[in-house]
């Protein structure tokens, strides 16, 4: 079936680190990958999307590449702030699959000063 | 500004009691889909409507109705049968491949 996993947290940082946080997937086909953020107490936000092989995605510093060969999509920050402390959602999505996304279950990251 | 409008942000219940969150947008979107999320974990399906006047139950629809009688409107009632109602609950529309997420409503039932 399809499906989405990603690691778990929380993912403890200090200011300035690197951040990596691994998604693979499962899928007959080949969806359209996104990275969803979501700040304490609010909805989803889109942070980046790819929709074909080896596309990368990029906002905000962040960046993840859509890797066929390992059905992944690894969220990566050079350096992360404060502020980038939410909780991350790696998904995929296939039209053919009625218009649905299909999630993992989010990954907590705390940045401390 | 376009955008999605879910009300109230917070809302409280009495056990057995059947309860309404709205959610509005002028997207102009046909699809729109209502998630449930527990502390800590993901997003499941509740339902979701593709068209007006039809819908389709998600992963999770026992306890919950819909209706999509507007574009714009996609009101959800957790029902007494649903017997864990407290959660936070994330209404979406889709356009294209993307999905936007209106800023969610915490039900807790007392």
């Amino acid at each position: 079936g399809n499906s989405v996993t990603q690691m778990e947290g929380p993912v403890t940082l200090s200011e300035e680190a690197f951040l990596t946080i691994n998604c693979t997937y499962t899928a007959t086909g080949y969806p359209s990958l996104f990275w969803y953020v979501q700040y304490p107490g609010e909805g989803l936000q889109l942070l980046l999307k790819a929709t074909k092989a080896d596309d990368k995605g990029s906002n905000k510093g962040f960046e993840a590449t859509y890797r066929k060969e390992t059905t992944s999509f690894h969220l990566e920050k050079g350096s992360v702030q404060v502020s980038d402390s939410a909780v991350y959602f790696c998904a995929h999505y296939f039209k053919a699959a009625g218009n649905k996304l299909t999630f993992g279950g989010g990954t907590r990251v705390l940045v401390k000063p | 500004d376009g955008g999605i409008t879910q009300s109230p942000k917070y809302l409280f219940r009495k056990e057995g009691q059947n309860v309404t969150l709205s959610c509005e947008q002028n997207l102009n979107h046909d699809a729109m889909y209502w998630y449930r999320q527990d502390p800590g974990q993901g997003l499941r399906l509740i339902y979701y409507s593709q068209i007006v006047n039809d819908f389709q139950k998600g992963d999770i629809a026992e306890g919950y109705s819909v209706s999509r009688e507007k574009k714009e409107s996609f009101p959800l009632t957790v029902t007494s049968a649903q017997k864990n109602p407290t959660a936070f609950y994330l209404c979406a529309s889709n356009r294209e491949n993307e999905q936007f997420f209106g800023p969610g409503t915490r039900l807790t039932v007392l």
